[in-house]
């Protein structure tokens, strides 16, 4: 059973269209984020939600809107795609033990091609 | 704020070599540091951690990596590279005191030959 799961997998799309990926832990943990892999591997967080609240929000067009409808859920809607939105999409989530450490579990990613 | 250089964009070994990943971070407290995995078209899988206590900490694959403080540095070792280990290896430094953002070095890119 997979602890962390994204949809789609791949994504092919036209510039200006507008997408939405989705993403689901069922590892009970209270955090999620949404990181951004570009061609040269290098990952940057966009978003991040606690217990449904937005916590963390980088420096990111406003065409990237972030929804988490309950814990376990966190998707990216995507409006008016451009050809630099091309990636790798990785959703992960974390809970926060003794420690204070956040500890992230990713899900397999979700390239995102624009033509 | 957080930052984590590792230095070698790649690196190829022999089957059977030793193997040293370089990573080195910058945070203002105590950091809390890991290294994870990357295989080719697949998630980040983590291997390892260190939070405080002993400085050399075991993961998983045979791994290790030691926490020089003095040195600003977590590196990754394995004593003999098995072929499968080829992958990209992040090295990542995460904020302490119930802090959220994880925050990834630029990658190593390891390439193991016959």
């Amino acid at each position: 059973d997979t602890a962390v799961s994204q949809t789609p997998k791949y994504l092919v799309t036209q510039m200006g269209n507008d997408k939405s990926i989705k993403c689901e832990q069922n590892l009970g943990h209270d955090t999620m984020y949404w990181y951004k892999q570009d061609s040269k591997k290098f990952l940057k967080i966009m978003f991040s939600y606690n217990n449904k609240e937005l916590i963390i929000n980088e420096t990111v067009p406003n065409r990237f809107s972030p929804k988490s409808p309950d814990k376990a859920h966190l998707n990216l809607h995507i409006n008016s795609l451009e050809l630099g939105d091309s990636a790798v999409y990785f959703c992960a989530s974390s809970s926060q033990g003794i420690s204070g450490a956040n500890v992230l579990t990713f899900g397999a990613g979700s390239r995102l091609t624009v033509l | 704020a957080q930052s984590v250089t590792q230095p070698d964009i790649h690196i190829t070994v022999s089957e059977g070599a030793s193997l040293e990943l370089r990573c080195n971070y910058s945070y203002g407290a105590t950091p809390y540091l890991f290294w994870y995995v990357q295989s080719p078209g697949q998630g980040l899988q983590l291997l390892l951690k260190y939070f405080s206590g002993d400085t050399l900490v075991q993961g998983i694959k045979g791994f290790e990596a030691e926490f020089k403080r003095s040195q600003s540095s977590f590196n990754l070792r394995k004593p003999s590279v098995h072929w499968s280990d080829a992958a990209e290896y992040f090295c990542a430094v995460g904020a302490g005191g119930g802090g959220f953002k994880t925050i990834f070095g630029a990658g190593t890119r390891l390439f193991v030959k016959a």
